[in-house]
């Protein structure tokens, strides 16, 4: 059965105290991995997609990475504007209609 | 280019009322999805929509719910009967593109909350 699953569930960091964020996926073939931004009351903001192992993006603080099991958001030097529910998700090769997504990491940067 | 705008925000319903929920795509956007997010839960998918046709339904409930994106106006999302159990926020997205292609992004609503008294 095709799942996601993101840890830690809850990261509390410092400003400026780099971390990252883990998504490990079970899919029956990989098509793409997407990383989204959900700030309370809202809906998720799509910040990359990732389609193939090693590769890699990047945007201003985050950066993220795909391995064939997992993919990671490392946060540099984070802001506390950078505080959200970090959600992943997953697209199968062969069940292209669905997004899987796991349960998120609430991220709070403390000033 | 306005985004995805969902409408009403929140929603109160007694049990056994009937809840309708609207999702106007961006502009240009022809692919609808509909998914449930439960507190503390990741979104659940639940439907994918083209104009005037249901892709896949695979993840909605086989009874009380329903899906349509008409030709003209929003694409609804129809619970009839609620029950508290169908408490959640519900999100739509869009997407210009068929999911067999590249670089197809999904792009958010702010959702709509439901609550069932």
């Amino acid at each position: 059965e095709d799942q996601v699953t993101q840890s830690p569930e809850a990261l509390r960091l410092q400003e400026g105290e780099s971390s990252s964020l883990n998504c490990s996926y079970t899919v029956s073939g990989l098509r793409g991995l997407f990383w989204y931004r959900q700030d309370p009351g809202k809906g998720p903001e799509f910040l990359f997609t990732l389609y193939s192992a090693g590769e890699e993006k990047e945007k201003e603080r985050l950066k993220a990475t795909l391995t064939k099991k997992e993919s990671f958001l490392h946060i540099t030097a984070p802001k506390p504007e950078d505080s959200a529910t970090y959600l992943c998700a997953v697209q199968a090769r062969y069940n292209f209609n669905k997004f899987y997504f796991g349960s998120g990491t609430k991220l709070n940067v403390k000033p | 280019n306005a985004g995805v705008m969902q409408n009403p925000r929140h929603l109160v319903r007694r049990r056994g009322q009937e809840a309708r929920l609207r999702c106007s795509p961006m502009k240009g956007h022809s692919h609808v999805y509909w998914y449930r997010q439960l507190p503390e839960e990741g979104l659940k998918f639940m439907v994918y929509l083209q104009k005037e046709n249901i892709i896949d339904e695979s993840g909605m409930p086989k009874e009380r719910f329903s899906a349509e994106f008409p030709k003209e106006g929003p694409s609804i999302l129809r619970i009839q009967q609620v029950v508290r159990g169908d408490s959640a926020a519900y999100f739509c997205a869009s997407s210009p593109l068929t999911p067999t292609e590249m670089k197809n992004i999904q792009y958010f609503g702010a959702g709509t909350r439901l609550s069932v008294l």
